[in-house]
């Protein structure tokens, strides 16, 4: 069982948006700013699409976005495009006992 | 452009030491604004931290696996290793080594390596 939570999968249609949930607890999502979120394609290694909860790293489309509120992240993709279509996974800080935690991925669907 | 790649064993036996190694090209292990660590994923399932190191030695551990790991760098060959001992075969998983901004993000990946475990 993941330390954080994240719905098993989400989908939407192009051009529409979704948005992927993590919940964890006071002692990882809601204590740090340090979750990122991951997007990994079939037989490839993952890749960061947001860190520190809502910066980009160069590269990145702006169509992805990071918040969070309380114990709860969340990713948002905007005008989902096809390629979009991967699986997704929070991380967060954990604290000096748990270091660092993820959440068990989100498989995104474009319709 | 920073490249890792993992090496090692692809076939380890039940109880025995997996043993991997990650070489960092394009950049310097020694850089004082980086970490270094291990994340396993097994067939069909989620991402699990293994451990992340710093250069000076500095390592952390995931709490489950922290009895069993030992992570260490080479410097001298820009390379780090990781170790788990008493593998079973829960642990047949693929490996991956990536390069992070101390233990808030991973922001280059090796492409992984499989490892299984069986006799």
């Amino acid at each position: 069982q993941s330390a954080l939570t994240q719905p098993p999968s989400a989908s939407g249609s192009p051009g529409q948006s979704v948005t992927i949930s993590c919940t964890g607890t006071s002692s990882d999502v809601g204590g740090y700013k340090y979750v990122s979120w991951y997007q990994q394609h079939p037989g490839k290694a993952p890749k960061l699409m947001i860190y520190e909860v809502s910066k980009r790293p160069s590269g990145v489309p702006d169509r992805f976005s990071g918040s969070k509120s309380g114990n709860t992240a969340s990713l948002t993709v905007s005008g989902l495009q096809a390629e979009d279509a991967a699986d997704y996974y929070c991380s967060s800080f954990a604290g000096t006992n748990n270091w660092k935690v993820f959440g068990g991925g989100t498989q995104l669907t474009v319709l | 452009q920073l490249q890792l790649q993992e090496s090692g064993p692809g076939l380890v036996k039940p109880s025995e030491t997996l043993s991997l190694t990650c070489t960092v090209s394009g950049g310097s292990i020694n850089s004082s604004s980086y970490y270094w660590g291990w994340i396993r994923q097994p067939p069909g399932k989620g991402l699990e931290w293994i451990g992340s190191m710093y250069y000076s030695g500095s390592t952390y551990y995931n709490p489950s696996l922290k009895s069993r790991v030992t992570i260490s760098v080479d410097t001298s060959k820009n390379q780090f290793s990781l170790k788990l001992s008493s593998v079973t075969a829960a642990e047949t998983a693929v490996y991956y080594c990536a390069r992070g901004g101390w233990l808030a993000y991973f922001d280059y990946w090796g492409q992984g390596t499989l490892v299984t475990v069986s006799s």
